[in-house]
């Protein structure tokens, strides 16, 4: 297992397109975090699943997102209508439950809306 | 908002220790204290953890403080690659409450 995959690396996009991103889990992690990051800031949290099912979202995830984890393996994280605002680092990460060893972070996908 | 304070950045001499401080003081009883680092471009990656006593790995060793409420990161020998942000940051065991708040970190520079 080669760790987080993130694909793309970058996306740049006209704004008011729809964009979509992916991101592959170490296998046997149960959990899968989405984070965005804008320069200079930490990551923010953005959604956070157990298997399969959407546990917490915040209040950063506006009507235009969208994650899903359909078979609890790969993750995607669609935007819809992007605005420029949401050009960013998106960041994905994972863990196993019951385990200490700290959160698996991705290279991430960067994002420019232009 | 994070529950950690940090200095924004340091300066370190290569092959000297760094010695990176972390103020956690409403942290509770079963509240971790992690360490990641963000070199550019890349995601955060893990470093230590540790809940009451004095921790070390292979990467660095971690130093709490009795009353918990504060914490320093040690890398023994910098290095030029070890240039990054390190975010400090309080969590329940295993990341059970879902997710890591992250403050802005402290920007540690090694120079030759």
């Amino acid at each position: 297992d080669t760790g987080v995959s993130q694909d793309p690396r970058h996306k740049i996009t006209k704004r008011g397109q729809n964009v979509t991103f992916r991101c592959d889990p170490i296998s046997e992690h149960n959990r899968l975090y989405w984070y965005r990051q804008t320069l200079g800031q930490g990551p923010e949290f953005l959604t956070y699943f157990q298997n399969e099912a959407q546990l917490e979202k915040s209040r950063l995830l506006s009507d235009r997102f969208s994650a899903e984890r359909p078979k609890g393996s790969f993750s995607t994280l669609e935007i819809q209508r992007t605005e420029q605002g949401d050009s960013a680092m998106y960041l994905c990460a994972s863990t196993g439950t019951g385990h200490n060893y700290g959160y698996t972070f991705g290279s991430g996908t960067r994002l420019t809306v232009v | 908002d994070a529950k950690t304070t940090q200095p924004p950045s340091m300066d370190c001499a290569e092959g000297r220790a760094a010695n990176l401080p972390c103020n956690h003081s409403t942290i509770s009883g079963n509240e971790y204290v992690y360490w990641y680092r963000q070199i550019h471009s890349q995601g955060p990656q893990y470093i230590i953890h540790g809940l009451k006593n004095n921790e070390t790995n292979e990467m660095a060793s971690l130093i709490i403080t009795e009353d918990r409420k504060s914490s320093t990161l040690i890398l023994p020998h910098a290095t030029l690659r070890d240039t990054a942000v390190y975010y400090c940051i309080v969590d329940y065991y295993g990341g059970s409450q879902g997710n890591l708040i992250f403050g802005k970190g402290t920007k540690l520079s090694v120079k030759p």
